[in-house]
């Protein structure tokens, strides 16, 4: 069964430091990963994906992540953090085998200090 | 252009009514489906809906039900309302031709309280 991992509840950081929000991943097949962001009261907002290639993607809002094949992860990152960017982020993962469902980790909760 | 829409916003129910949930995908999507996202945890697979017909079931119970209308719409249905129902029901759209790698966007949720 496939399943995702956030290690760390809580990420604080500075504005204008850069930030990492760590995922790790285990499924059967090739992994399609995924990140999504959720404000106070709102509901998930789709930041970037990886699906094949480059093992950097560029997404929204400035936003990368990073697909490490040998470490199964997947870790989304920012150059330079907003106060904006303090949200709820969440990594998911699908697989050929779940195909159409997609399996969340449990959230990371970003604070951006100013 | 319309993105996904749900409604109602936030239902009160008590235990052992039924409630439905409704769902509009965002425009040009054909495939709809269903999240459970309890209070301090990630969403939760329950069902995906494609020409109408229920395509793939998480672990859910049968008190979980759903139907897509032929405008892809579509509807969550809760019997026997327990406490432990009372989460966060998010609604994902995605385009046609829906596979593993495809984007999944999500309306902005109906929050269900069992009380």
């Amino acid at each position: 069964a496939q399943s995702v991992a956030q290690p760390e509840d809580q990420v604080n950081v500075a504005e204008g430091n850069p930030l990492t929000v760590k995922c790790t991943y285990s499924v059967s097949g090739n992994p399609y990963l995924f990140w999504y962001v959720q404000y106070p009261n709102r509901g998930l907002q789709f930041l970037l994906k990886y699906i094949t290639g480059d093992n950097l993607v560029k997404g929204s809002y400035g936003f990368e992540a990073e697909f490490n094949k040998s470490q199964t992860s997947f870790h989304l990152k920012k150059p330079s953090a907003l106060v904006s960017d303090s949200a709820l982020y969440f990594c998911a993962v699908r697989d050929y085998l779940s195909a159409r469902q997609l399996t969340f980790g449990s959230g990371t909760q970003l604070t951006v200090l100013p | 252009d319309a993105g996904v829409t749900q409604s109602p916003t936030h239902l009160i129910k008590t235990r052992g009514q039924q409630v439905t949930l409704r769902c509009s995908p965002k425009s040009g999507h054909d495939t709809v489906s269903w999240y459970q996202q309890a209070l301090g945890q990630g969403p939760q697979f329950i069902f995906q809906y494609y020409e109408e017909e229920e395509r793939q079931r998480g672990n859910f119970p049968d008190r979980f039900s759903g139907h897509q209308f032929p405008n892809y719409s579509s509807e969550l249905n809760v019997n026997a309302l327990l406490l432990g129902d009372s989460a966060l029901y998010l609604c994902a759209s995605s385009p046609p031709v829906s596979g593993y790698t495809d984007t999944q966007y999500f309306g902005p949720g109906t929050r269900l309280t069992v009380l």
